[in-house]
């Protein structure tokens, strides 16, 4: 009964180094999307996809990348991380665009 | 630009009485629209949803609230427990190309005092 799944929880990455924030469901969900939350921000949408090779950007897309391989997965990339995307990042998957989404329990990232 | 807001950052209920969050939106073609609540450290969970074609849905001490014309929604929490102090986000979805995206708002943070 695993649901959403984010690795890593935490991380600490320097300025202008490379990582890719891992995201699996096994709900068998055709729309997964990435969040930024920050304080005062509330949810902010990144990017998101409504199934297999399928991605869109979302609201704040700037220093991220996403592809969508199959339908389980869901990788976010930053290629070169700055100190503005310290954040907590929460990958959500739902089986529609009209049913509730399903959300991970989120990986804290640090750019220092 | 801000589609989705909650202007009330924080909100103080006593245990027992009503908790009321409000949420407005700025973009007609939001036409789904869901409450989570969000506890420190974990994932926000899904707690109720509406349909625009509604203007009020109810699940046990939760009742969301739609009011198309004036682009408003509320959730109304009654009783209200101690085990409800947590951030409450709306959000709100819709498709202007055929594909849906979730938009949330800031959220607001409730605390029940016993």
């Amino acid at each position: 009964n695993a649901g959403v799944t984010q690795t890593p929880k935490f991380q600490v990455l320097k300025t202008g180094q490379s990582m890719t924030l891992q995201c699996a469901q096994d709900m068998n969900h055709e729309y997964m999307s990435w969040y930024r939350q920050d304080p005062g921000m509330g949810l902010r949408l990144i990017h998101y996809s409504v199934g297999a090779g399928i991605t869109d950007q979302g609201e704040v897309p700037n220093g991220y990348n996403v592809s969508r391989s199959t339908t389980e997965d869901f990788p976010l990339r930053l290629l070169s991380a700055a100190p503005s995307q310290t954040s907590v990042y929460f990958c959500a998957s739902t089986r529609t665009g009209r049913t509730e989404a399903f959300f991970g329990q989120g990986t804290r990232l640090t750019v220092v | 630009d801000q589609q989705v807001k909650q202007n009330s950052p924080s909100l103080s209920v006593q245990e027992g009485r009503i908790s009321i969050l409000n949420c407005d939106y700025t973009n007609s073609m939001f036409d789904y629209f869901l409450w989570y609540k969000k506890y420190p450290a974990e994932g926000p969970t899904f707690l109720i949803s509406i349909s625009s074609i509604k203007d009020k849905n109810e699940d046990g001490r939760f009742t969301v609230f739609l009011n198309k014309s004036a682009k408003h929604l509320s959730l109304h929490i009654v009783p209200s427990q101690p085990g409800d102090s947590a951030v409450y986000f709306c959000a709100a979805s819709g498709t202007t190309s055929g594909t849906y995206k979730y938009i949330f708002g800031t959220g607001t943070r409730l605390k029940v005092l016993a």
